[in-house]
């Protein structure tokens, strides 16, 4: 298995633009979040799905969508980009049978300036 | 205040020393985990924990629920070890929330 996947690794967004972060997992695990890591904080969570059509918002949703038309794919939309947006984001799956364990993907550092 | 605060928040220890980290929260949970976070960006998960103690290889972690307390061990520290260790938290509702990360660098 690849576990969790994550594209692009890096990008640089001028404001105002629009891009979406892309988010896959093979091990068909019904629960995906999305969160955002700034220096010197936690993860915050941004959003999250428990399956195919089911999304919900986390902590910190304001400026960002999801879409979760099958289990695999998870990915995240900015439409107006932000300074504020600048961050490295990382998805993240499990198996609601599962011990709450979640699998991080290798995170996707956005800068927009 | 965040609802997971961890201690201290850099550490930088000798090859071979014995390393702990701390993690206090203010939530009713149902879980506690360690997570690990290479100098890459990966994080990968080390513990997840709900009572007692845990041991894998060279590292332990305990939790004390009525205290909300919880400590990461590594013994007999190597530079391979060095990484931000992060403690997180299922609360009671589900929500996981994560703690600002111990940046640990162990010197040869």
């Amino acid at each position: 298995n690849a576990g969790v996947t994550q594209t692009p690794k890096f990008r640089i967004l001028k404001i105002g633009q629009s891009m979406t972060l892309q988010c896959t997992q093979d091990m068909n695990h019904n629960y995906m979040y999305w969160y955002r890591q700034d220096p010197g904080m936690g993860l915050k969570l941004i959003y999250y799905s428990v399956g195919a059509g089911i999304t919900d918002k986390g902590e910190v949703p304001n400026g960002y969508n999801v879409s979760r038309s099958t289990t695999e794919d998870f990915p995240l939309r900015l439409e107006l980009a932000a300074p504020s947006q600048t961050s490295v984001y990382f998805c993240a799956s499990r198996n609601f049978l599962s011990s709450y364990e979640q699998y991080f993907g290798p995170g996707t550092r956005l800068t927009v300036t | 205040k965040n609802e997971v605060e961890q201690s201290p928040q850099n550490l930088t220890a000798q090859e071979g020393e014995f390393i702990t980290i701390n993690c206090s929260y203010s939530v009713g949970i149902s879980a506690l985990h360690w997570l690990q976070q290479h100098p890459g960006g990966g994080i990968v998960s080390l513990f997840m924990l709900s009572s007692g103690k845990k041991k894998h290889g060279r590292l332990i972690a305990t939790i004390n629920i009525q205290e909300k307390h919880s400590s990461l061990h590594i013994t007999a520290s190597h530079p391979r070890d060095s990484a931000v260790y992060i403690c997180a938290v299922r609360s009671d509702n589900n929500d996981m929330r994560f703690g600002a990360g111990t940046r640990l660098t162990v010197k040869p």
